[in-house]
């Protein structure tokens, strides 16, 4: 069966600083897809960055990019220039191509300091 | 904007009532989704709804029902609801992986953090 693993309770930056999220999985399919997803303190989770397995380059969006590593089933999010808005919870979370269901990890509470 | 509500953001019950917790969306998708958050543990799918009546049991249905008489309603039901369901509940949605979608991304809603007391 497939797993994510998010080994990081908790996570700190300063502003303006680089911290990046890690998330392993494990499954035995060549090809998938991965998400970030961002879930701000008494608000909506919102998807941040996604990422299909058999495209080797890195999806980035905007200060927000991941570490791709398929052979080492790693998926990594890497936020710069961190601001105070970017303090949530962050959920990395697989699915299979044939199928609609989610697995998630149980997730990184990303706290951003002045 | 794809738009994910649900009827209460907060909501307090008594061990033994039957409680409705309602989700629409409003992006026409074919597929949609219950979880309950609690922490250390991430989200856990409860039920999903492919079409209109039909649903499948996700990985924790035990103490729980699901009803979907139009596509952009779902409800999660509580028969009698307990202390160990005290949660937060999302909802999400999505379009089917068979269709041209290319992620089929799943929206979700602002979720309901349900007490049983």
């Amino acid at each position: 069966a497939q797993t994510v693993t998010q080994s990081q309770p908790e996570m700190s930056v300063q502003e303006a600083e680089t911290v990046t999220l890690s998330c392993t999985y494990d499954t035995s399919e060549s090809d998938y897809y991965l998400f970030w997803y961002k879930q701000p303190p008494s608000r909506q989770m919102i998807l941040v960055i996604r990422q299909e397995a058999y495209k080797q380059q890195n999806a980035t969006e905007n200060r927000f990019s991941v570490n791709f590593q398929k052979a080492a089933k790693s998926f990594s999010l890497k936020i710069s220039d961190s601001q105070l808005g970017d303090a949530a919870m962050y959920f990395c979370a697989y699915r299979m191509l044939n199928t609609d269901k989610l697995i998630f990890g149980t997730g990184t509470r990303l706290q951003v300091f002045p | 904007d794809v738009k994910v509500t649900q009827s209460s953001r907060y909501l307090v019950k008594r061990t033994g009532e039957k409680v409705f917790l309602e989700c629409v969306q409003d992006m026409d998708h074919e597929n949609m989704f219950w979880y309950r958050q609690d922490p250390g543990l991430g989200l856990r799918l409860i039920y999903f709804s492919y079409d209109v009546k039909m649903k499948e049991k996700g990985d924790i249905p035990e103490g729980y029902s699901v009803s979907r008489e139009k596509k952009e309603r779902f409800s999660l039901i509580l028969e009698s609801a307990s202390t160990n369901q005290t949660s937060m509940y999302l909802c999400a949605s999505s379009f089917p992986f068979r269709s041209s979608v290319t992620y089929n991304e799943q929206f979700f809603g602002p979720g309901t953090r349900l007490t049983v007391l």
